[in-house]
């Protein structure tokens, strides 16, 4: 099974919709992120959490909530979609700073289509 | 801010053909520095990293060296395969133990 799954893999809204996307880790991670990836933009940072308590905005934050429910749950959500935030959206996890070196893993990504 | 440039692609080669993808990179300190892949329909997967200065990351025959006067971190590879095809993202950590991508290149394999 896969360290890091995200559901669904893929979704299409219509503008003014609420979505969420989920994801999910057996790795043991305290470290969560949420990224969304763009063509010819690479990978930017929407929101991370260091643990269950801890929520922190990325570069890219408007538009989007999280919730980290567990320390293996960590949910994005688009409180109303709108065209510009289709994209493929990938969660990873990490350990805690000092171990690793913050190597990051990923899941399979969501691809969202918001027309 | 921290940042990083990576070449743009799509880079296209032959089977055993050499590879470079180049990075460079903009740092205060001494950040360490990745390169990631993505395969088709797939997530992002750590290839290699380095750490500091002069360090040599290396995995599945790709190699990148640290070089800190240059503020480079260079992908290569001698003899690429159909299956070496994927997207490359050279990545930093910055502070924060956040990390800080390219917007990635592209390499195409031919037989």
């Amino acid at each position: 099974d896969a360290d890091v799954t995200q559901t669904p893999r893929n979704r299409i809204t219509k503008t003014g919709k609420r979505i969420m996307l989920e994801c999910s880790q057996t790795k043991g991670h305290d470290r969560m992120y949420w990224y969304r990836q763009d063509p010819g933009l690479g990978l930017q940072l929407i929101y991370y959490s260091f643990d269950v308590k801890d929520i922190n905005k990325g570069e890219i934050s408007d538009g989007y909530s999280v919730s980290r429910q567990a320390q293996a749950k960590f949910s994005l959500s688009l409180e109303s979609a709108i065209p510009n935030q289709t994209a493929l959206y990938f969660c990873a996890t990490s350990e805690a700073s000092g171990r690793a070196l913050n190597e990051q893993f990923f899941g399979p990504g969501t691809r969202l289509t918001v027309l | 801010g921290n940042s990083v440039t990576q070449m743009e692609g799509p880079v296209t080669l032959s089977e055993e053909a050499f590879l470079t993808i180049n990075c460079t990179y903009t740092a205060t300190g001494y950040p360490s520095l990745f390169w990631y892949v993505q395969y088709p329909g797939e997530g992002l997967q750590l290839l290699l990293k380095a750490t500091k200065a002069d360090d040599k990351g290396s995995n599945k025959g790709f190699e990148a060296t640290y070089r800190k006067e240059t503020t480079s971190f260079h992908l290569e590879k001698g003899s690429v395969q159909v299956s070496d095809s994927a997207v490359y993202f050279c990545a930093l950590r910055s502070g924060g133990d956040k990390l800080i991508f390219g917007t990635g290149t592209r390499l195409q394999v031919f037989p």
